[in-house]
């Protein structure tokens, strides 16, 4: 099984709608993090949350929100989806540390369409 | 703010050494980081190399991470058609966000 499990993996719906992305890990990881990848734009962080009580907003943050339920599940939601959110969206997973780095570990990804 | 930059793509023969390159600016860049990623899958974390270091080899990876002139680079002795991806150059420093920033990515063409 993944360590980080990601669903849907597909999701296509159409303009205005509430989506809800889903992430859960098994890790024992406290800091999760959602990114949306644009084709020649790298990969772009959204929110991160260090632990349960703790939720950050990232550089495009606009748009979306964040609920961490527990220590294991990170969800992020569209409120009402517009088209140029269309996108790979991916969740990630580290460990605290020294120095408070540690290598990320990603989710498949979940390929969300916006008609 | 932090920038990571990258070569769009590198074509190179079965058998060769690969060698992408990224340059970055953040100075308090502590962690960089090579990651992989391959057609419809996540990103898969291949390396990271510490910034008080220059070198690091694993198996056919070696990372040169030269701090005075922000240049990282990822060479791949005799790539095969399996490293055939994406690869992403990412950083991270104790300052700021306190998360990753990512370069937009080299596609490698492995060709037979």
């Amino acid at each position: 099984d993944a360590d980080v499990t990601q669903t849907p993996r597909n999701r296509i719906t159409k303009t205005g709608k509430r989506i809800m992305l889903e992430c859960s890990q098994t890790k024992g990881h406290d800091r999760m993090y959602w990114y949306r990848q644009d084709p020649g734009l790298g990969l772009r962080l959204i929110y991160y949350s260090f632990d349960v009580k703790d939720i950050n907003k990232g550089e495009i943050s606009d748009g979306y929100s964040v609920s961490r339920q527990a220590q294991a599940k990170f969800s992020l939601s569209l409120e009402s989806a517009i088209p140029n959110q269309t996108a790979l969206y991916f969740c990630a997973t580290s460990a605290s540390g020294t120095g408070g780095n540690q290598p990320q570990h990603f989710g498949d990804g979940t390929r969300l369409s916006i008609l | 703010g932090e920038d990571v930059e990258q070569s769009l793509f590198l074509s190179v023969r079965e058998g060769d050494s690969s060698v992408i390159n990224c340059t970055y600016t953040d100075s308090s860049s502590t962690y960089l980081y090579w990651y992989k990623q391959e057609p419809g899958a996540g990103l898969q974390l291949l390396t990271y190399i510490f910034s008080n270091m220059d070198m690091k080899q694993d198996q056919r990876l070696t990372v040169l991470l030269n701090k005075k002139d922000k240049h990282l680079s990822l060479r791949i002795a005799d790539t095969q058609t399996g490293d055939s991806a994406i690869y992403f150059c990412a950083e991270s420093s104790n300052t700021g966000r306190r998360a990753l920033t990512f370069g937009s990515g080299t596609r490698l063409q492995v060709q037979p």
